[in-house]
This record gives structure tokens, C-alpha cells and sequence, in this order.
């Protein structure tokens, strides 16, 4: 079975800092990894993913993400953070060839203050 | 805008009630997922449908079904509600293996 890590509850930063939230995730076979953000009172939105290919990836809203697969990692960054990223991001997980049911993290409350 | 809809947007119910939690997925996605959103158990998977036949089921309780219609609109049915089924339900639908697509939910209130 599969399961995520999110080390992190709740991440205060302040506006144009730099920001990491961390996701570790448990699995025996390959994976797809997704970052979801979820703004108050709104549904889930997919942020990026990692499918195959580069390990690198990235948002159209400066975020980017690593799969580290030595390291079980998709940690999500971004260089300088505004107001408007304030929401809880969720880590998820399923596998390759598998069911497409996704495993979440707990979630990363980020608040940005100005 | 996602493109997948979900309603109603809020139920509010007593306990021991029946109610009935509507889906439409994308247009062209086979799958449809349901997941529920609650403070102490986070988001888990209750099942998937996929070109209407049930096919992977999670956590989901035996007072709870579901079904995946001929047009792939989905619903959820909760019955004998508790007071601890108060959660957010969301859909989401997908054209396997790719991304889901999450609905805006339903959050269901059971008094």
C-alpha cells in the first residue's frame, strides 16, 4: 500500500521569500506524484505532476517540484511566494499500472504575510 | 473551472437520513472517483467507477454506495447518516492514467 508524508502542518512565510514543502511518499511499485492546492471554501486544484520524463517540473505559476526516487521525495517549491499562494497543498500519490486511486498527504497549510 | 460538476453545493440533514450526492464528470473522462474531506481523517478515496462499472473501492462505509449511469454521471448515496458522516464529498474524473479533475464538493452537514 502506498502512503504520503507531509512534514509539515502549517508553513508561515512572508510575501517574495522562498518557500519548501515537503512531501515524502512509501510505495513497492512506480508512481505517478501530484501536488493539489485547495484555496478556502474551494475545491481541489492540480498544481503539477510527475508522470515520467523529467524530474523537474513545473507550474505555470512559479511553483516546481523534484522527484527524487533514491530519496521517496516531491518536494514543491517556490523562489519568491505572493499573498495569492496562500492555501493548503496536498501531496498525492498512485501507481503506475495500478487502481488510479489517489493517496493524499495530510496537507501543507501555506500563509503568506505581507 | 475544473468542468466537473457537483451538487447540490451543501446539504444539511439529521441524523439516520438518506441522501444522494450528484456527479457529472468532464466531457470524454471514463472514470469517476469519490473521496471524502473530513478534519481528522484528511482526504480519502471511496471508489472509482470507470465507464460505468465499479472499479476500485477504498474506505468507503456498507451504508454507502455508489453507481456510474450510462451518460458516466455518478452518484453517491449515504444512508443511515451519523453525525460523524458531516464531511466534505468531492468527485473528481479522469481519463485513466492521467490527472483527475476535482468538482468544487458537497459539503454535507448531519445534525
Amino acid at each position: 500500500a502506498q502512503s504520503v508524508t507531509q512534514l509539515d502542518s502549517q508553513v508561515p512565510v512572508f510575501e517574495e521569500a522562498p518557500v519548501e514543502l515537503r512531501c515524502n511518499y512509501s510505495s513497492s511499485v512506480s508512481v505517478y506524484l501530484f501536488w493539489y492546492v485547495q484555496y478556502p471554501n474551494q475545491g481541489l486544484q492540480l498544481l503539477l505532476k510527475y508522470l515520467s520524463g523529467s524530474t523537474l517540473v513545473e507550474s505555470i505559476n512559479g511553483f516546481e517540484a523534484e522527484f527524487n526516487k533514491s530519496q521517496t521525495s516531491f518536494h514543491l517549491r517556490k523562489p519568491s511566494v505572493h499573498i495569492s499562494d496562500t492555501a493548503e497543498y496536498f501531496c498525492a500519490v498512485t501507481t503506475q499500472g495500478g487502481s488510479e486511486k489517489l493517496v493524499f498527504g495530510k496537507g501543507t497549510k501555506l500563509t503568506v504575510n505581507p | 473551472d475544473s468542468g466537473v460538476t457537483q451538487t447540490p453545493k451543501h446539504l444539511i440533514t439529521a441524523t439516520g437520513q438518506r441522501v444522494t450526492l450528484r456527479c457529472s464528470p468532464r466531457s470524454g473522462d471514463l472514470s469517476v472517483y469519490w473521496y471524502q474531506q473530513s478534519l481528522d481523517q484528511g482526504l480519502q478515496f471511496l471508489i472509482q467507477y470507470y465507464n460505468g462499472e465499479e472499479r476500485a473501492k477504498g474506505n468507503i462505509l456498507e451504508r454507502f454506495s455508489a453507481q456510474q449511469f450510462p451518460d458516466l454521471h455518478s452518484e453517491l448515496n449515504l444512508s443511515s447518516l451519523e453525525l460523524g458522516d458531516s464531511a466534505l464529498y468531492f468527485c473528481a474524473s479522469s481519463l485513466p492514467p492521467a490527472e483527475q479533475f476535482f468538482g468544487p464538493g458537497t459539503r454535507l452537514t448531519v445534525l
